[in-house]
């Protein structure tokens, strides 16, 4: 167990419909990261949270939205599902703040989400 | 721009075999260098990672040198079992436009099976 934790582990839906992942980071890391995972593009770095603040983007749609809350968990809200959404989406949390050059991120077990 | 390219897969081995995953990277400054694993049904976990040029990170039998003439930071295990059978994940850590964020970078992975 990393520490950190997300839900839900798997998830099927339709296409047009709108789902939220949720990702609980480490005990006391500030930092929370999306990224999502497919066979055709790898590991993409989705957004970054730090102490509530969206800190960065990556290459995350306007169709996608996440936010971090005061208790530091974060939601990645997906919207008008495409079939190529379909992916595992990862979340990472890390101690230091974003200008931690040395910062490690310690991944969540990941939400696969299927879009029918 | 900042990127990572390893080795494409699968590989192969035997239990006992050498074992080498190329990575290479481009960017500028100077990065830190991460290999994560992931097992299979999980999430990504930091295997070692290196901070500055002829560093040595190393865990679990498995290392790699920060060669920065290179750019390269490759992976190699002397003695390979089957329990290593995972795909291997380079990483670089980069600075983001601003001067102030870091982004993890990751390569496309590299499956590694060992067989008995």
């Amino acid at each position: 167990d990393s520490g950190v934790t997300q839900t839900p582990k798997h998830l099927i839906t339709a296409t047009g419909q709108r789902v939220t992942l949720r990702c609980s980071p480490r005990s006391g890391d500030l930092s929370v990261y999306w990224y999502q995972q497919s066979l055709d593009q790898g590991l993409q770095f989705l957004i970054q949270y730090y102490n509530g603040e969206e800190r960065a983007k990556g290459n995350i749609l306007e169709r996608f939205s996440a936010q971090q809350f005061p208790d530091l968990h974060s939601e990645l809200n997906l919207s008008s599902l495409e079939l190529g959404d379909s992916a595992l989406y990862f979340c990472a949390s890390s101690a230091g703040g974003p200008s931690s050059g040395a910062n490690v991120l310690t991944f969540g077990a990941g939400s696969r989400l299927t879009v029918l | 721009g900042n990127s990572v390219t390893q080795m494409e897969g699968p590989v192969t081995l035997s239990e006992e075999a050498f074992l080498t995953i190329n990575c290479t990277y481009t960017a500028t400054g100077y990065p830190s260098l991460f290999w994560y694993v992931q097992y299979p049904g999980e999430g990504l976990q930091l295997l070692l990672k290196a901070t500055k040029a002829d560093d040595k990170g190393s865990n679990k039998g498995f290392e790699a040198t920060y060669r920065k003439e290179t750019t390269s930071f490759h992976l190699e295990k002397g003695s390979v079992q089957v329990s290593d059978s995972a795909v291997y994940f380079c990483a670089l850590l980069t600075l983001l436009s601003g001067g102030s964020n870091y982004k993890l970078t990751f390569g496309k992975g590299t499956l590694l099976t060992v067989n008995p």
